[in-house]
Formats: C-alpha cells, structure tokens, sequence
C-alpha cells in the first residue's frame, strides 16, 4: 500500500521570503503521479503543482516549484517570494500511474502561515 | 465551467438521524470521487464514479454509507443512522479521464453529529 508523509504540521514564513514544505512517500510502483494541494481558510481545494515520476524534470508553476527525489521517495515544495494569499494547509499526494479509478492518497498536511 | 457545487455546505444532525449530500460535478467531467476529511488530517478516499457507475468503494464506506450517480450527472451520498464518529468534511470531487492531471474539488459539506 501507498503511503504519504508530511513531517512538518505547521510552518511559518515572512512574506517575500522563501519556505520549503517536505513530503515523503512509500510505493513499489515505478510510475505515479505526484500533487501539491492547497486548502485555504475557505476549505475548497486547489491543485498547486502536478509531477509525473518518469519526468526527471522538476516541475515548476510561476512561484511553486518542486524538488522531485524518485529514489529517496521525497516530493518538496518550495514557494518563493511569499504571499499572504499563499497561507493555507498543503497536501502531498500520490496516485498510481495504474489506477484505473485516479484515486488520490494524501498525506497528513502542512499548516502554512505567511506573517507580513 | 461553473465548478464543483456541494449542498449543504453545514449540516447539524442528531445522533440516528439519516443526512443525504449533494454534489453537482462539471458537467463534461466524467469521474467522481468523495473523500472524507477529519479536522487537521488529509482528505481520505471513500469511493468513485465513472460516469453512472460505482466502480471503488473504501472499506472505510460501512454499510450505513450509501452512493449514487444517476445518471452520469450529480451525486448523492447517503449516511444512515448517523455516528458521532461521521462528524467531518464530506468532500466531492470530480476529473477529466485523465485523472492524473488532477482533480477539481467542492468546497465541501461539515457534518455534525450531536
């Protein structure tokens, strides 16, 4: 089975400054898909940043990038410069390139607050 | 693209009370998925449609919990007898075939069980 591990339940991070959120992940499987979700106060989830594992390169999304470790089986978040808007729980998450349902294995989370 | 609705978006129910969520997907999207989330943890899977058919369910899905999608269109989720232990965030979400380039969610419904 599947597992995704945030060890980081809260973080904080001045504004325009730079924050890295980790996230560790268990599989036997040699293809997958790797996502950032973010949650904000208001509770609906938005996808941040996608990584596809057979790319080697790291994805990058305007401010968010990811450092993408396939052996180490370690998927971090980098947010630079950042925003007030960026305060929010994030999520790790894993899905099986496999998966004939797409479904989503998510981590615990991180509570992110960005302090002006 | 009008998004992911959910209804109600707060439900206080008493304990032995049945509740039924709603969830309208985009309308070209032909997965669905509920997920239940519990306050400060990840969102975990409970089950997923493909178009009209329900094709995975979660052993967390006990037979009090009940599913459909007629139609290939919204959603319902059906819990019987509620549980104090079902009080969380019923989310709902819904994806292109390709699921892999991820999901749109609902902003979700809380249920409280009292």
């Amino acid at each position: 089975a599947q597992t995704v591990t945030q060890s980081q339940p809260e973080m904080s991070v001045q504004e325009a400054e730079t924050v890295t959120l980790s996230c560790t992940y268990d599989t036997s499987e040699n293809n997958y898909y790797l996502f950032w979700y973010k949650q904000p106060p208001s509770r609906q989830m938005i996808l941040v940043i996608r990584q596809e594992a057979y790319k080697q390169q790291n994805a990058t999304e305007n401010r968010f990038s990811v450092n993408f470790q396939k052996a180490a089986k370690s998927f971090s978040l980098k947010i630079s410069d950042s925003q007030l808007g960026d305060t929010a729980m994030y999520f790790c998450a894993f899905m099986k390139h496999s998966s004939n349902t797409g479904k989503l294995i998510f981590g615990q989370g991180t509570t992110l607050q960005v302090k002006p | 693209d009008t998004g992911v609705s959910q209804d109600p978006r707060h439900k206080i129910t008493k304990r032995g009370q049945n509740v039924t969520f709603r969830c309208d997907p985009i309308s070209e999207h032909n997965r669905l998925y509920w997920y239940r989330q519990t306050l400060g943890q990840g969102p975990e899977f409970l089950t997923y449609f493909q178009n009209e058919a329900q094709l995975e369910k979660s052993r967390l899905l006990s037979d009090r919990f009940s599913a459909e999608r007629p139609k290939g269109s919204f959603s319902t989720l059906e819990i019987q007898r509620t549980e104090q232990g079902d009080s969380a965030m019923y989310l709902c979400a819904s994806s292109r075939l390709e699921a892999h380039y991820g999901y749109t969610f609902g902003s979700g419904t809380r249920l409280t069980v009292v």
